[in-house]
């Protein structure tokens, strides 16, 4: 069975701190996406990583992808209360189903003014 | 910009009865999936279509659920028989048949509540 391992499962910080979410499997993926979710709604995507060891950044956001494309990580820099949500990490995996994707549990995130 | 969109947003029904979702995808995004989502949990598959093959279900789909895209285009979710273990978001995402890195796009959901 493939799992995505998310930590923190929870974390409530104070505005302006720095925080890393990580996402980490014993499968390999051939790319893996960020997805943030406010309740009530759908997940939206942040980024998609698709190369071992690639960076991406989104404004205040770095994403990694590790480099055996087994794990990542979001970091955040300056986190403001709009960044709380559910972060998701998601993974697509070669061969097999053609893209369904594997989620995490996710890392609940709320950032205080 | 129209995105993926899903109808209805809530529904409230008693166990036993049956209860159809809609799924319209992004304009020609050829793959529709279907996921459900319990509190605490992350997206679970439950099926895809590649334009109206449906290609694969999950064993989470029992034989009380059905999904169809007749045309290639909207999709349905119907449950027959509700449990209360029914109970969830049922999310629908969509994305182009052509992309390498199964980047996906999910309505807002519909939040289904079984009494």
């Amino acid at each position: 069975t493939q799992l995505l391992e998310q930590s923190p499962q929870f974390l409530s910080i104070q505005e302006g701190e720095n925080l890393t979410v990580y996402c980490n499997s014993s499968s390999v993926f051939s790319s893996l996406q960020w997805y943030r979710q406010e309740p009530g709604e759908g997940p939206v995507l942040l980024v998609t990583v698709v190369t071992g060891g690639e960076v991406k950044k989104l404004k205040r956001l770095t994403f990694q992808f590790g480099d055996a494309r087994k794990d990542s990580s979001l970091h955040i820099t300056a986190a403001q209360p709009g960044d709380t949500g559910l972060y998701l990490c998601a993974g697509a995996t070669y061969g097999g189903s053609q893209g369904n994707l594997i989620f995490g549990k996710g890392t609940k995130l709320s950032v205080k003014p | 910009d129209t995105g993926v969109s899903q109808d209805p947003r809530h529904k409230i029904t008693k166990r036993g009865q049956n209860v159809t979702f809609r799924c319209d995808p992004i304009s020609e995004h050829n793959r529709l999936y279907w996921y459900r989502q319990t509190l605490g949990q992350g997206p679970e598959f439950l099926t895809y279509f590649q334009n109206e093959a449906q290609l694969e279900k999950s064993r989470l789909l029992s034989d009380r659920f059905s999904a169809e895209r007749p045309k290639g285009s909207f999709s349905t979710l119907e449950i027959q028989r509700t449990e209360q273990g029914d109970s969830a978001m049922y999310l629908c995402a969509s994305t182009p048949g052509s992309a390498p890195t199964y980047e996906q796009y999910f309505g807002p959901g519909t939040r289904l509540t079984v009494t």
